[in-house]
């Protein structure tokens, strides 16, 4: 059974980078059949998917229009794991942080759901 | 980006109760629609994933139904640990996008 670990600190200060990683078992991140997600979930945004990290013969990654500017998702295969860094953080970006794979259930890139998810990091910025 | 809207908001139900839950695209996403539950303090997770597939370990008294822009989530008969907040997202276009969703209480 696949399962994510997140790691990382609970608090930023404004302006400052908040940095999360989420550490893969029972699966691969450099598996051509998935794709590592970052999520967040705020009283005010709802559920807000913020970019992925995923392989198909070389790394790729998309990220939300939104956050754009300010965010990085990396890979680590050495490690197994994927990474969230996300800078210049204000109050606004405060939310409970969910890393989430993605396993393609048919052909196409849509047939895609969150079928597996951390356990959620509340991060406060103040 | 597709906006999904969820109604109700929230409901009142009984256990034994059968409960519908809507979800509509803002626009035609064939059949590209998952839906999550998620109890307070915990992470989502998927219950339906390409509007009617049941994932692997949920109980039969969920159904999913619907294509193009008006989906359906069916529980037939409430049971204790489903009161909960559900959700629905679509995956036909990125970004994937959630509704709000739909929170059932006792």
């Amino acid at each position: 059974q696949v399962q994510l670990q997140q790691s990382g600190p609970g608090l930023v200060k404004p302006s400052q980078t908040l940095s999360l990683t989420c550490a893969i078992s029972e699966d691969s991140v450099s598996s051509n059949g998935a794709a590592w997600n970052w999520i967040r979930q705020s009283p005010s945004r709802g559920l807000e998917w913020l970019g992925r990290t995923y392989y198909r013969s070389k790394w790729y990654n998309d990220y939300a229009v939104s956050v754009k500017s300010r965010i990085t998702i990396n890979p680590d295969t050495s490690k197994n794991q994927f990474s969230l860094q996300l800078n210049s953080v204000t109050p606004e970006d405060t939310a409970v942080y969910y890393c989430a794979a993605s396993h393609y259930y048919g052909s196409g890139t849509a047939s895609a759901s969150f079928d597996i998810w951390g356990q959620g990091t509340m991060v406060t910025v103040s | 980006d597709i906006q999904m809207t969820q109604s109700p908001s929230s409901l009142s139900a009984s256990v034994g109760d059968r409960v519908t839950i809507t979800c509509r695209a803002s626009q035609s996403i064939t059949r590209y629609l998952n839906w999550y539950y998620q109890k307070p303090g915990k992470a989502p997770k998927l219950l339906i994933y390409g509007a009617s597939r049941l994932q692997s370990g949920v109980p039969s008294r969920f159904s999913g139904s619907g294509s193009g822009t008006d989906f359906t989530l069916t529980i037939s008969s409430l049971q204790p640990e489903d009161f909960a907040t559900y959700y629905c997202q679509q995956s036909d276009s990125a970004p994937a996008t959630f509704g709000q969703g739909t929170k059932v209480e006792i």
